[in-house]
């Protein structure tokens, strides 16, 4: 199967930590790339392969991949981090395609 | 690093637009690039992707046999030619640089354009 199931929302009080997961069969053989996108702005990349954190983004965000599951944790969650996160991989069933979840959207309390 | 997008607009069902994405900032024929699209309130789709050399092009299964995608490394420019659209077409579409250089395979999207809007609607 090609989907990436995400919770639509999730929420975090400011200061602590949130964990937003992803899950589907491609994330068995392919690493998960998560993306921020805050209101009426592109996408950025945040993390990437294993456990690698994009240029330019806080160490707060880190990555984890096991089985059929990637998960984004936040500590230390800032007013800044409220965005939807989106979770991508490459296609099982097709390698030169792409698949993205359907998106968290993160709200700090 | 720079992606700018143009081109989009409305347009009418079934009819056709051409995409452009002027890249700047980087080495444009060491990497990969894509077409990522965004209904309005909805998540990210992406639409088709082409190897650093155009030696590989894939699609999305939604658009596959109406939109071609390609490059030009004169021009440091990449294209999404769009035909018989549809209203589920409708979005903002975004230029994206992969992470990967002169790979074979696609990495993580690295760099995205702001997007140009098509709305197709009668």
């Amino acid at each position: 199967s090609s989907e990436l199931t995400q919770d639509p929302a999730v929420s975090v009080a400011l200061g602590q930590t949130v964990t937003i997961t992803c899950q589907g069969d491609s994330l068995r053989s392919s690493y998960g790339s998560w993306y921020q996108q805050k209101s009426g702005q592109a996408p950025i990349l945040v993390m990437y392969g294993k456990d690698n954190r994009a240029s330019g983004i806080p160490d707060r965000f880190s990555g984890y991949s096991s089985g059929d599951t990637a998960s984004l944790t936040i500590t230390g969650t800032q007013a800044e981090d409220e965005a939807d996160y989106y979770c991508q991989t490459r296609d099982d069933s097709d390698n030169h395609r792409v698949v993205f979840g359907g998106g968290t959207k993160l709200t700090v309390l | 690093v720079q992606l700018v997008e143009s081109g989009g607009t409305w347009v009418q069902p079934g009819k056709s637009l051409r995409l452009s994405c002027a890249a700047s900032g980087f080495t444009f024929d060491d990497y990969a690039m894509h077409w990522v699209r965004q209904a309005p309130g909805r998540g990210l789709e992406w639409v088709a992707g082409i190897t650093w050399d155009g030696g590989v092009m894939d699609y999305a299964a939604s658009v596959k046999g109406r939109f071609t995608i390609s490059r030009d490394s004169a021009r440091n420019s990449l294209f999404l030619q769009m035909q018989s659209l549809t209203r589920a077409d409708t979005g903002l579409y975004f230029c994206v640089k992969d992470i990967l250089v002169a790979a074979n395979r696609w990495g993580a999207f690295e760099i995205w354009g702001p997007g140009t809007m098509v709305t197709v609607s009668s």
